[in-house]
């Protein structure tokens, strides 16, 4: 079974603050994908990576995967309160359907 | 509405009792999943659904869970004799078709059983 660890589980902070969330795996992974999720929502997908070392920038979130495809992390400049909600990690281990989630962390950012 | 929509978005249900939950993919999508939510745990794939391929069940936490999808679209997840472990929210996603695309998921049903 392949796991996905996620540091943080929980983070609050204030508005303007940034952050970093890690998606820790012993694992491989031929892509891995981030979703962010709103009480009574479904997870959203935010971005995926596929190669190694590979840095994706989505306005004030940049999404980086490990040289070695086992880690990801997420880093947000300046957080808003808009930006509050849970955020997963999610691998897909070679040409698997099969998505591996993390447990998440729930960002909550104070005005 | 274009997304995924699944019914009814909370349900309540008596230990022992039947429920079925439905999902309605995007349309065109091939692949259809069903994945569990639970308090504090990541998300559970329980079953995948590809075209008329034969579904990938290896998910299902026991036959009290079985799924069927109709038509190659409408699917249904069905849990009987419920128990107070299977409260969580179930979460319907669907892709274009598998590789091709990343799921996209409906909104969930909240079940709970008491």
């Amino acid at each position: 079974t392949q796991l996905l660890e996620q540091s943080p589980q929980f983070l609050s902070i204030q508005e303007g603050e940034n952050l970093t969330v890690y998606c820790n795996s012993s694992s491989v992974f031929s892509s891995l994908q981030w979703y962010r999720q709103e009480p009574g929502e479904g997870p959203v997908l935010l971005v995926t990576v596929v190669t190694g070392g590979e840095v994706k920038k989505l306005k004030r979130l940049t999404f980086q995967f490990g040289d070695a495809r086992k880690d990801s992390s997420l880093h947000i400049t300046a957080a808003q309160p808009g930006d509050t909600g849970l955020y997963l990690c999610a691998g897909l281990p070679g040409s698997n359907y099969k998505l591996t989630f993390g447990k998440g962390t729930l960002l909550t950012v104070n005005p | 509405g274009a997304g995924v929509s699944q019914s009814p978005s909370n349900k309540v249900t008596e230990k022992g009792k039947d429920v079925e939950l439905r999902c309605d993919p995007i349309s065109g999508h091939t692949a259809l999943y069903w994945y569990r939510q639970s308090l504090g745990q990541g998300l559970e794939f329980l079953i995948y659904f590809q075209g008329n391929s034969a579904p990938d069940k290896s998910g299902l936490p026991s036959d009290r869970f079985s799924a069927e999808r109709t038509g190659g679209s409408v699917s249904t997840l069905t849990i009987q004799r419920t128990q107070q472990e299977d409260s969580a929210v179930y979460l319907c996603a669907s892709s274009y078709r598998q590789g091709a695309s990343y799921p996209y998921f409906g909104p969930g049903t909240r079940l709970t059983v008491t």
